[in-house]
């Protein structure tokens, strides 16, 4: 069973540009989420969709959106990049199945450098 | 004062000892609690998840939650080498998982 795809892995930018990052969840998931790794914050929750439609947002700027499509697969965009955007981008899918407790299956993560 | 806490380490134990990882949160509305460990340079897996108060037990680990206190603990018994990694806290105020607050997490070394 394939797990979570993020491509790409690893990109380097320069303040002012945007980026497009993008997941491919497990087959038969619906739940996407997006989360920041950062050495100083840690995890932080970015946004989650669930057949298409956004459910949760995290405390980040306008400049962080995503999307979904119908089949489950994910985009998160960054526009205007700034220095701190600097940081793993990690992708992770979940069937929602509250009775197994809803694990989340984390992607590689797409590294993202802001120059 | 951050959402979720926990001592950064990093926390060195000797080899079949119990390593005992802990974490605060602020949310008392919080319902869900999980375990994640990750190894450097990879992403986290999920070890445990409990949602009521006591004890859960799988295999060598054991979570503990008591929500009157805002503390979830992580019990590690007989410890490996190989259970050195980074370990993450993670609250959700529902009972599913769509929006996690993380810890900063815990560095645990099992030294042989």
């Amino acid at each position: 069973k394939a797990g979570v795809t993020q491509t790409p892995r690893y990109l380097i930018k320069t303040r002012g540009q945007q980026v497009t990052l993008s997941c491919s969840p497990i087959s038969g998931h619906r739940s996407v989420s997006w989360y920041q790794q950062t050495p100083g914050q840690g995890l932080q929750f970015l946004f989650e969709y669930f057949s298409e439609t956004q459910r949760n947002k995290g405390n980040f700027p306008g400049r962080f959106s995503g999307r979904q499509f119908s089949n489950s697969r994910s985009e998160m965009n960054v526009s205007t990049l700034e220095l701190g955007d600097s940081a793993l981008y990690l992708c992770a899918s979940s069937l929602q199945d509250r009775v197994k407790g809803g694990e989340l299956f984390f992607g590689e993560g797409s590294r993202l450098t802001v120059l | 004062q951050k959402e979720v806490e926990q001592n950064s380490g990093p926390l060195s134990v000797p080899e079949g000892a119990i390593a005992s990882l802990n974490c605060t949160y602020s949310d008392r509305g919080s319902q869900s609690f999980f375990w994640y460990r990750q190894y450097s340079g990879k992403s986290p897996e999920l070890i445990m998840f409990i949602y009521s108060n006591g004890d859960k037990e799988d295999g060598r680990f054991t979570a503990q939650l008591n929500k009157a206190s805002q503390y979830v603990s992580l019990l590690i018994r007989d410890s490996q080498p190989s259970d050195s990694a980074t370990y993450l806290c993670a609250v959700s105020s529902n009972f599913g998982n769509e929006k996690l607050t993380f810890g900063t997490g815990t560095r645990l070394t099992i030294i042989p």
